[in-house]
């Protein structure tokens, strides 16, 4: 079963430091959203990504975030200065398209913590 | 107004079944249910999708009444493994998932 891969799977960074996750989501798939989980909390939705831009985002997907697709394979979450608050699980997911009916397909998870 | 309601968690034991049903009184024409698993440190795991009716696979049943206000996820003589958080959502909320605390499911030996 094809699944979407994510590295690093643990990563501890300084407060301050850029972080850039990896993922590569499932090759015919369109759509790529990265989440997020803070330890004991529920999983909350970051931001979308479609066509080369994002489609969508929450109102946790501040300045301090962006998102790229550098290459064919690749999507990518960098995190420019670290805060303490930033230590969480964060997924990649992605779909075939976005509409309802489609699944979302989830990335084990890269665990990040700032120190 | 929360878009699905599900019990926070549930006890079974080895070999039972257990339902858990999801009500989504909102629920718009055009959405599907679709339930998650979630294991501690892991991402969320698709399980079963359904628009109406009935719906079947490998390892889940899903139950939607004819006026789809509610589903039931069916979990067929569940094991140890089988302890997880279950999440059901539905819709896509324009293209993202939007997650509830989920029911945890403990089963006991």
């Amino acid at each position: 079963e094809p699944e979407v891969t994510q590295t690093p799977s643990h990563q501890v960074t300084q407060m301050g430091q850029e972080v850039i996750l990896r993922c590569v989501p499932i090759s015919n798939h369109l759509y790529f959203y990265w989440y997020r989980q803070i330890l004991g909390q529920k999983v909350e939705f970051l931001v979308s990504f479609y066509n080369n831009e994002i489609s969508e985002k929450s109102e946790i997907f501040d300045d301090q975030f962006s998102v790229e697709r550098p290459d064919g394979s690749n999507f990518t979450l960098k995190i420019r200065s670290t805060k303490l608050e930033d230590s969480a699980m964060y997924f990649c997911a992605s779909s075939e398209d976005r509409f309802s009916g489609n699944t979302i397909y989830f990335g084990e998870g890269s665990w990040l913590t700032v120190v | 107004l929360a878009k699905t309601t599900q019990p926070i968690s549930m006890d079974s034991y080895e070999g039972q079944e257990v339902n858990i049903t999801c009500s989504h009184n909102n629920i718009a024409t055009n959405d599907y249910i679709t339930w998650y698993q979630q294991f501690p440190s892991q991402g969320p795991r698709f399980i079963i999708q359904g628009y109406k009716t009935k719906v079947t696979n490998e390892v889940a049943s899903l139950f939607i009444p004819a006026d789809r206000k509610s589903s039931t996820l069916s979990l067929p003589r569940v094991s140890l493994s089988d302890t997880a958080v279950y999440y059901c959502l539905v819709g896509d909320e324009g293209g993202k998932l939007i997650f509830g605390q989920g029911t945890e499911l403990s089963v006991k030996p």
